[in-house]
């Protein structure tokens, strides 16, 4: 079985461009998850889905933060425009549904860098 | 608001000795409890989870985890460590219906 998949595992872009990050979490999950890992810290949820539907981007800086998630499978995240604080790696994680003890798996991230 | 914190950032050990790792969280309600594993280049990974039941919970490759609910605490444990352990380790905190937090991580060295 394929795990979670993203691309691209790197990118580098210059202050103020925009970039996008996309995740194909595994087959049949519906729950998909952003979360930000800057260096030496545990990762942080940027925005979780059930589904299509997008129940907690509490913590997405929607001035310059977006994503979607067409058809509940797929899902991008988009920076515009990118600040140099935003440099850090992009984890899409998934499971099975929104149980709480639902074990997610990681995909391998995007590491962007921010020049 | 809820938290997780790990006793420390970094630990040496050389091969064969003892690993405990420290996690301590915040909320006293019902959770759920994970121990993640980084190794060097590759994505984040379960060692173990603990809903209910036997608060003594086995994972993969010999560890295992504690949860000791007076302490709030849920430390990682491994009797002998190896070289192939260096990795950097999470631990996750759920309550039901919310989202995982994450603790800081504490980096493993074992040094050959």
């Amino acid at each position: 079985e394929a795990g979670v998949v993203q691309s691209p595992r790197y990118k580098i872009i210059e202050k103020k461009q925009p970039v996008a990050f996309w995740c194909n979490p595994i087959s049949g999950h519906n729950t998909l998850y952003w979360y930000l890992q800057n260096l030496g810290q545990g990762p942080e949820l940027l925005i979780r889905y059930e589904n299509e539907e997008a129940v907690d981007d509490s913590q997405l800086p929607k001035d310059r933060f977006s994503a979607e998630r067409l058809k509940g499978v797929d899902s991008t995240l988009k920076i515009q425009p990118a600040e140099l604080g935003d440099s850090a790696v992009y984890l899409c994680a998934s499971s099975l549904g929104g149980a709480s003890y639902n074990e997610q798996f990681f995909g391998p991230g995007t590491r962007l860098t921010v020049l | 608001a809820q938290s997780v914190s790990q006793h420390n950032h970094h630990v040496i050990l050389s091969e064969a000795a003892s690993l405990e790792l420290g996690c301590n969280y915040s909320y006293g309600g019902t959770v759920n409890l994970f121990w993640y594993v980084q190794y060097p280049g590759q994505h984040l990974q379960l060692l173990l989870k603990y809903f209910s039941g036997d608060p003594l919970v086995k994972g993969i490759k010999g560890f295992e985890a504690e949860f000791i609910k007076s302490k709030f605490s849920f430390n990682l444990r491994k009797p002998s460590v190896q070289w192939s352990d260096t990795a950097e380790y999470f631990c996750a905190v759920i309550l039901y219906g919310q989202n995982f937090v994450f603790g800081p991580g504490t980096r493993l060295s074992v040094l050959p």
